[in-house]
């Protein structure tokens, strides 16, 4: 079974630049996460779908940041305009459903904001 | 609001030690508390879990114990090999939403 997949790994821009992460869940999962891990913290939620519905984006700061799940698969975050304290790792990651007991996740891409 | 926190931030050992990680949480009102393992450029990796209604799970070396009264998890890594180095998470979820709550994490270097 393949995992969740993510790209790019790696990136690097400037601030005020924008940036778009991809993710492609495990076949059949119907939750989809966008976590947030800045360097020494542990993962943040930004935003959790159910399908290609929106369940809690509570945390994600919309001002600068969007996210969505066109036809409930793949997932893209968006970051516009970037600015240096986005600097972070971004892990996706997917379950069964929202109540499965645990989430899969991908390798993350790294972004740094120079 | 869930707050978890690991101690120690950073463990060195040498190999073949036994060493414990701990993980605290301040809201009991938990579904199941984890642990991952997270490599230096990967993402998490589960170890354990422990439904709210358990006290411990084993996996091979570890073993993982969950106390929801005090609010404290442990994880003991048995005989511990170069191979354990890694960033152990802890995360608790919640009994309401399902959503994780990790803890800052304890880097761990097992020394050859």
């Amino acid at each position: 079974e393949a995992g969740v997949a993510q790209s790019p790994r790696y990136k690097i821009i400037e601030k005020r630049q924008s940036v778009a992460f991809w993710c492609n869940p495990i076949s059949g999962h119907a939750t989809l996460y966008w976590y947030q891990q800045i360097l020494g913290q542990g993962p943040k939620l930004l935003i959790q779908f159910q399908n290609n519905g929106v369940v809690d984006d509570s945390q994600l700061p919309k001002d600068r940041f969007s996210a969505e799940r066109l036809k409930g698969v793949d997932s893209t975050l968006k970051i516009q305009p970037a600015k240096l304290e986005d600097s972070a790792v971004y892990l996706c990651a997917s379950s069964l459903v929202v109540r499965a007991k645990t989430q899969y996740f991908g390798p993350g891409t790294r972004l740094t904001v120079l | 609001k869930q707050e978890v926190t690991q101690i120690p931030a950073a463990l060195s050992v040498p190999e073949g030690e036994n060493l414990v990680l701990n993980c605290s949480f301040t809201d009991s009102a938990i579904y199941n508390l984890q642990w991952f393992r997270q490599d230096p450029g990967k993402g998490l990796t589960s170890l354990l879990l422990i439904q709210s209604s358990q006290r411990e799970q084993t996996s091979g070396r570890l073993n993982a114990s969950l106390d929801k009264s005090s609010g404290r998890s442990t994880l003991y890594i048995a005989a511990s090999q170069p191979g354990d180095s890694a960033t152990y998470l802890c995360a608790s979820v919640d009994g309401s939403n399902y959503k994780l709550t990790f803890g800052k994490g304890t880097l761990l270097t097992v020394n050859p």
